[in-house]
């Protein structure tokens, strides 16, 4: 499974757009790149998933450069429930079966 | 979407004690997985849990000391033997349905080992 790295933590304002970048230089052809959110005392949420250029949908955006080296979770005009922490995980049936397997994650902090 | 329901939610142990964790989905899946969530940690995957075989252990998880139960698609348990302080965390059960890739996480069991 290929190695993700993150920022440790990321602070914010309400409103504000977020940008969270996520690099897996050794990401495999059919490696799928996928985000979960974890807030306190919950189990982690899938977000989005995407395999190359832009995915959106109600919650998120995911940028995949064409290199697939690196991605980058957009959330848009975030709110203070958005406090959470953020995985990014990188794998395939054909990298890692059906395992999920998380790197540290980034802790988001929304200020009011 | 599968809906996971983990008993019990939380519990306070007494260290030497074993504790059996309940993992309860409401429907039909391939995939089971166990969690560890050490206090402001990441997850640590235990082992995939295998219907009608044993369970599948990642490298530092034992079967003696998390002896894992699948009895059939829906239902899973995990136990916690012999504990110590050092199993205080949170356990998690994770599903994922056929070749699906999104995973389904329950609300976590809350350990505290005394």
């Amino acid at each position: 499974l290929a190695k993700t790295t993150q920022p440790i933590s990321m602070d914010s304002y309400e409103g504000q757009e977020v940008n969270i970048t996520c690099s897996h230089n050794n990401i495999a052809t059919n490696d799928y790149i996928t985000w979960y959110q974890q807030f306190p005392s919950q189990g982690p949420r899938f977000i989005i998933q995407g395999y190359k250029t832009k995915v959106t949908n109600e919650v998120a955006s995911l940028f995949i450069p064409a290199d697939r080296k690196s991605s980058t979770l957009s959330l848009p005009r975030v709110s203070l429930s958005d406090t959470a922490v953020y995985y990014c995980l990188v794998g395939s049936i054909n990298t890692g079966g059906f395992k999920t397997i998380f790197g540290a994650g980034t802790r988001l902090f929304v200020k009011a | 979407s599968a809906v996971i329901s983990q008993k019990p939610s939380r519990d306070i142990c007494q260290r030497g004690t074993s504790l059996t964790i309940q993992c309860q989905v409401d429907s039909q899946v391939t995939m089971m997985f166990w969690y560890r969530q050490q206090p402001g940690q990441s997850l640590t995957l235990i082992a995939t849990a295998n219907q009608g075989s044993e369970a599948t252990y990642e490298s530092g998880f034992v079967i003696d000391k998390f002896p894992i139960s699948r009895p059939n698609l829906t239902f899973s348990t995990l136990t916690v033997s012999n504990m110590s302080p050092e199993d205080s965390s949170i356990y998690l059960c994770s599903v994922r349905e056929g070749g699906n890739t999104e995973a389904f996480f329950g609300q976590g069991t809350r350990l505290t080992v005394v």
